[in-house]
């Protein structure tokens, strides 16, 4: 019930095109749920959050959508771009201090 | 504006040895926390702390210890390295409180030989 399931594991596309990631969890307790973008080599960084108050939070090119009935949420990366090409995290936390973590994403956005 | 240091980079240790992670933050931020990544399973959490003095266990803690004795520094301490333990270690912290945003570090790529 502490999982968070992130798929797919690897993802090419190319330039101007839409990155699609998907995560899925159990726990209801669960109410912050943000995604992090790491780079090689570099620890991750926090790219954007949503609670499970709004449907949909958009930052720039990045958008989470979130489905409380479904328990799931996914980023949104519009008009990809090469310098988007990293490894991203989606995340999940309770009220506690422990972060559950997906497995990764490891996009490649071609030029 | 320094955020989360962590020493060393790279540190490659004998099965058997010890050998302690350093991590420290300057934003004055009561929580922090080690992870260890591994390929294909993420983040997973090793030892938390909530203020100096209290620590707590996460999610992967056998193998470590961890003390904070100040709000800056939070180190791991690997009492018996094993081949199993190899891995990229991050540090992180956090302003008061959960659901907050997390600072982590560069990381410290460990491996046990």
């Amino acid at each position: 019930q502490q999982q968070v399931k992130q798929s797919p594991q690897s993802l090419i596309v190319q330039k101007g095109g839409i990155s699609i990631i998907n995560c899925a969890y159990e726990n209801t307790a669960f109410d912050y749920f943000p995604w992090y973008q790491q780079f090689p080599g570099k620890g991750p960084a926090l790219l954007i959050a949503i609670r499970p108050d709004v449907s949909e939070k958009k930052e720039g090119r990045f958008t989470i959508s979130f489905n409380k009935s479904a328990k799931q949420f996914s980023l949104h990366i519009m008009d990809s771009q090469p310098g988007d090409s990293a490894t991203y995290f989606c995340a999940a936390n309770g009220g506690t201090y422990k972060y559950i973590f997906g497995t990764g994403t490891r996009l490649k956005v071609l030029a | 504006n320094a955020g989360v240091t962590q020493t060393p980079k790279f540190q490659v240790l004998k099965t058997g040895q010890s050998m302690t992670l350093q991590c420290a933050q300057d934003m004055n931020h009561e929580y922090m926390s080690w992870y260890r990544q591994d390929p294909g399973m993420g983040l997973r959490l090793i030892h938390y702390s909530v203020g100096a003095g209290i620590t707590d266990q996460g999610e992967v803690p056998n193998g470590y210890n961890v003390s904070r004795s100040t709000t800056e520094d939070f180190p791991l301490r690997l009492l018996s390295a094993a081949p199993s333990q190899t891995s990229v270690y991050f540090c992180a912290s956090s302003y008061q409180g959960p659901n907050t945003e997390a600072f982590f570090g560069q990381g410290t790529r460990l491996t046990v030989v």
